[in-house]
């Protein structure tokens, strides 16, 4: 059974750093492309960043280009996103997502997200 | 970036009826790498759709997506209780992933 579970999420001052782990289980981790997704309360989905299996190819969403860093552990079957100069707007449910196949695919299995919350 | 747009914001319908769902996009989607999500209240996001009309693992028939270049739909023939919930569409096919504001399927 595909098992996602997120962890690292909390309460975080503006300005500070925080780092998401996804620990992924019931599958051949490094032959999937995995992603981030966040949900920000009462919000929609929002598309955050996405790593290839072998680290090769990363992309971010415009709004945590420069702040966040997506990388993976093959060894140990773990997702992180690194989130640095964290601002009141990152304030949602991250979700890590599994994606179906490929690099450009649909995203087949999600966690059950770990919260983020951005306040003085 | 492309930007999908969701139409309509809600729709009231009740069970057995049908629903047509739209998600319009604002430059062709590549190789129709367009999916179809449902999430219910403090649940994830669960995969209906890929590749526009594929269904996913275990997504019953009642489920069809069509479409391609920048026109997408999302119908469900005959709503089941079950299916009360935000439907969103998202894109693939390009290195920036968006998904649509999503649509609320509610009962009438």
């Amino acid at each position: 059974e595909v098992q996602l579970v997120e962890s690292g999420g909390g309460l975080v001052q503006p300005g500070r750093s925080l780092r998401l782990s996804c620990a992924a289980s019931g599958f051949t981790f490094d032959d999937y492309a995995m992603h981030w997704v966040r949900q920000a309360p009462g919000k929609g989905l929002e598309w955050v960043s996405g790593i290839s299996w072998n680290s090769g190819s990363i992309g971010y969403a415009d709004s945590v280009k420069g702040r966040f860093t997506i990388s993976r552990d093959n060894a140990k079957n773990s997702l992180y996103l690194q989130m640095n100069s964290l601002r009141a707007e990152d304030t949602a449910l991250y979700y890590c997502a599994k994606v179906i196949g490929g690099l450009l695919g649909a995203f087949d299995y999600w966690g059950q997200g770990t919260l983020v919350t951005v306040s003085s | 970036e492309i930007v999908l747009t969701q139409s309509p914001g809600t729709l009231s319908l009740s069970p057995g009826e049908r629903a047509t769902l739209s998600c319009r996009a604002s430059q062709s989607v590549s190789s129709s790498y367009l999916a179809w999500y449902q999430q219910k209240p403090g649940q994830a996001p669960r995969l209906l759709i890929y590749g526009a009309s594929s269904r996913a693992t275990g997504i019953p028939d009642r489920f069809s997506g069509s479409g391609s270049g920048t026109d997408f739909t999302l119908t469900i023939s005959r709503l089941e209780p079950e299916d009360f919930a935000v439907y969103y569409c998202q894109q693939y096919g390009s290195s920036l992933f968006t998904f649509g504001g999503g649509t609320k399927v509610e009962i009438k």
